[in-house]
């Protein structure tokens, strides 16, 4: 079943202990993208990659880290969370960039104390 | 800069009832609009999509028209379920990186 899938999808942590999230697809899609969705303001994309070892920052980058080692992994990482970083994560991928739909992964709800 | 403005909910319907949500955008040249819908717990998925003016989206009865002489994408359904309650995101994509420009988000709660 083609997929994306994040893990974990519910965590728990406190201020300044690291932490990842990973995302896999199985679509051998290029193009990654990380979100978080807050009440009332959507979803909003954090980091994207256009392809492996290629990656940029999205509208709200600050605080967050990601790596693109292989085309189908794409982890966000958090090296020191914080309460304002307690969200709803959502990881998604396409064939390719600009007008493509994006397949969303079920989400990771981050709880920092 | 590019963005999207949807009607604030909750909404809330009776069953059979005719649904109408509200999507306005704001962005330069032709970009793609989408529909994605949130159940409970969910992530996102593709309700329906245009991507050139006057295209008409379409998908399990809903329907939306990119029109872009008032810069709208409103969503509709003839008579809304109960299995329709969800969270309903417009948005659009425009530019080279690939970014989604959401709206905030309505909810949709359907009665029996």
């Amino acid at each position: 079943e083609a997929q994306v899938t994040q893990n974990p999808r519910y965590l728990i942590t406190v201020t300044g202990k690291k932490l990842t999230v990973t995302c896999s697809q199985n679509m051998n899609h290029e193009y990654m993208s990380w979100y978080r969705q807050d009440p009332g303001l959507g979803l909003r994309q954090i980091y994207y990659s256009m392809n492996v070892e290629v990656t940029d920052k999205g509208d709200v980058p600050e605080g967050y880290k990601v790596s693109r080692k292989e085309k189908r992994n794409f982890p966000l990482i958090l090296e020191s969370p914080s309460p304002n970083q307690t969200s709803l994560y959502f990881c998604a991928s396409s064939p390719w960039t600009g007008k493509d739909t994006q397949y969303f992964g079920p989400g990771t709800r981050l709880t920092v104390l | 800069g590019n963005s999207v403005t949807q009607m604030e909910g909750p909404v809330t319907l009776s069953e059979e009832a005719f649904l109408t949500i509200n999507c306005t955008y704001t962005a330069t040249g032709y970009p793609s609009l989408f529909w994605y819908v949130q159940y409970p717990g969910e992530g996102l998925q593709l309700l329906l999509k245009a991507t050139k003016a006057d295209d008409k989206g379409s998908n399990k009865g809903f329907e939306a028209t990119y029109r872009k002489e008032t810069t709208s994408f409103h969503l509709e359904k003839g008579s809304v379920q109960v299995s329709d309650s969800a969270v309903y995101f417009c948005a659009l994509s425009h530019s080279n990186t690939g970014k989604l420009i959401f709206g905030q988000g309505t909810t949709l709660q359907v009665k029996p």
